[in-house]
């Protein structure tokens, strides 16, 4: 069975300074995969998605993830942290050949915090 | 109006009441999903729609009854919940029939539910 660990339930940065969201995925198959961005009292907002093209994935407000399979991980950065990234971030991955196809398993979520 | 559109915002209802969340999107997409959103959980997938047809239903309390009447709408009825059913209910729709686990998930800004 898929599933998403995140480590780190809270993390937290200054302005300015380097992001790093954990994602590390445990699947059968290359599965696909996903960043979203939920700010307070919002849904989900899609950041970048993997899905076995390029491992260094760019999505918006300049982040980035890179797929490594060697480490079944799909790490989120950002190289310079922004008042406004402040919000929780979710890693979420989906297997191409299972029998939930499409089903989206996510994982706990990190919330970002960024110290002015 | 564009995206998926969830009402109401805020719900708050008593355990003998009958409520209804609506969901609609504009994007033409042909799946919906219905998530919950808890504190300290994970997202928890509850139902899924795919060409109007219910394709996966992730053991659900019968208290929470799914309807989807058109690919545009989705309903979530609600009767005799439990206070831990309080929560973030989130709406999502995504492009292509259901086993496109590729396309990412679009979502709704969500209900939160207090069960009183």
């Amino acid at each position: 069975a898929q599933s998403v660990t995140q480590l780190g339930s809270h993390v937290s940065v200054s302005e300015g300074a380097l992001v790093l969201l954990r994602c590390n995925y445990s699947s059968s198959v290359p599965p696909y995969l996903f960043w979203y961005v939920q700010y307070p009292n919002q849904g989900l907002q899609l950041l970048l998605k993997y899905t076995s093209a390029a491992t260094l994935v760019k999505g918006i407000n300049g982040f980035e993830a890179e797929f490594k399979k060697s480490e079944t991980s799909f790490h989120l950065t950002k190289p310079s942290a922004h008042m406004s990234d402040a919000a929780e971030y979710f890693c979420a991955v989906s297997d191409p050949y299972g029998g939930s196809q499409g089903n989206l398993i996510f994982g706990k979520g990190t919330k970002l915090s960024v110290k002015p | 109006e564009t995206g998926v559109t969830q009402t109401p915002r805020h719900l708050v209802m008593g355990m003998t009441n009958k409520k209804s969340l609506k969901c609609e999107q504009h994007l033409g997409h042909n799946a919906m999903y219905w998530y919950k959103q808890s504190a300290k959980k994970p997202l928890e997938l509850m139902f899924v729609y795919s060409l109007e047809e219910r394709v996966e239903n992730n053991s659900v309390p019968s208290r929470f009854s799914p309807e989807c009447p058109n690919s545009s709408h989705l309903f979530l009825h609600l009767h005799t919940l439990q206070p831990e059913d309080s929560a973030l209910y989130l709406c999502a729709s995504s492009q292509g029939s259901y086993g496109a686990a590729n396309t990412e998930a679009f979502f709704g800004q969500g209900t939160r539910l207090t069960v009183v």
